[in-house]
C-alpha cells in the first residue's frame, strides 16, 4: 500500500537558518507526484511545492526547495533562511494514480516547525 | 478569485443531528474533494468528484453522503452526526493537468457533543 511516513513530528530552526523536513514515500509506482502543503496555525492547507517522479531535476520555489532522492523513496523540503512566519505544521503528500486517473492525495501526519527569532 | 470556500467556518452539532457542508470553487476545476482531519494527523479522503455528476468513495466515506450539484459546488452531508464525526473538514479542487494539484478551502471546524 502506499504510505507517507514524515519521522519529525516537531524541529525548530533558527530566524535566517536553513531547516530540512524529511519525507519518506513508500509506492510500487513508476509514475507519481509528490507535494508539500503548509498548514499555519490559522488553518488553512497552502499549497508550496511539487515534484514529479520522473522530473530530472528538483523542485523549487522561492526559498523553498525539493530533495528528491528517488532511489532512496524520499522528498525532503529544504526552507532556506527561515522567516518567524514559516512556523506551521508541513504535511508531505504523494498523488495516488492507481484511483483510476483521480487525483487522491495520501499524507504524512505531518512536522510542526517552530522558528526562534 | 475566491478560490475554494467553504461554509460554515465552524459548527456544533449534538449526536444524531444533520447537516450539510458547502463548498464551492471559482477556479473551473473539473475534480473536487472533501477530507477530514483529526488532532495530529494528515488529511483523509471522504470523497471526491472527478467531474460534474459523478462521486467516488474515498478511504473513510461511512456516515457521509455527497452532491456534486454542478462544476462549482460540492456539499457534504452527514446524516446522524456522530461524535467520532468531530473533525475539521476541507474541500479541495484540482484540475486535470501535469501536476494535478489540489487547492484548499479554509476548513469547516465541526464538534459533535
Amino acid at each position: 500500500a502506499q504510505k507517507i511516513t514524515q519521522t519529525q513530528p516537531g524541529m525548530f530552526v533558527q530566524e535566517k537558518e536553513a531547516v530540512t523536513l524529511d519525507c519518506t514515500y513508500d509506492t510500487s509506482d513508476q509514475s507519481y507526484g509528490l507535494f508539500w502543503y503548509k498548514q499555519p496555525s490559522s488553518g488553512e492547507m497552502i499549497f508550496l511545492i511539487y515534484q514529479g517522479s520522473y522530473d530530472e531535476q528538483n523542485a523549487t520555489e522561492g526559498r523553498y526547495s525539493l530533495n528528491f532522492q528517488k532511489a532512496r523513496k524520499s522528498a525532503n523540503l529544504v526552507i532556506s533562511a527561515s522567516q518567524l512566519g514559516d512556523s506551521a505544521m508541513y504535511f508531505c503528500a504523494m498523488r495516488d494514480l492507481r484511483s483510476g486517473g483521480y487525483n487522491k492525495l495520501i499524507f504524512g501526519a505531518g512536522t510542526r516547525l517552530a522558528v526562534h527569532p | 478569485n475566491a478560490g475554494v470556500t467553504q461554509t460554515p467556518k465552524f459548527q456544533v452539532l449534538k449526536t444524531g443531528q444533520s447537516m450539510t457542508l458547502q463548498c464551492a470553487q471559482d477556479m473551473n476545476h473539473n475534480s473536487m474533494y472533501w477530507y477530514r482531519q483529526d488532532p495530529g494527523m494528515g488529511l483523509r479522503l471522504i470523497y471526491y468528484s472527478a467531474s460534474e455528476g459523478t462521486t467516488d468513495k474515498g478511504e473513510v466515506p461511512n456516515g457521509y453522503n455527497v452532491s456534486r450539484l454542478n462544476k462549482r459546488e460540492f456539499s457534504l452531508r452527514l446524516e446522524s452526526a456522530a461524535p467520532s464525526q468531530t473533525s475539521v473538514y476541507f474541500c479541495a479542487s484540482s484540475e486535470t493537468g501535469a501536476t494535478d494539484t489540489q487547492y484548499f478551502g479554509p476548513g469547516t471546524r465541526l464538534t459533535v457533543l
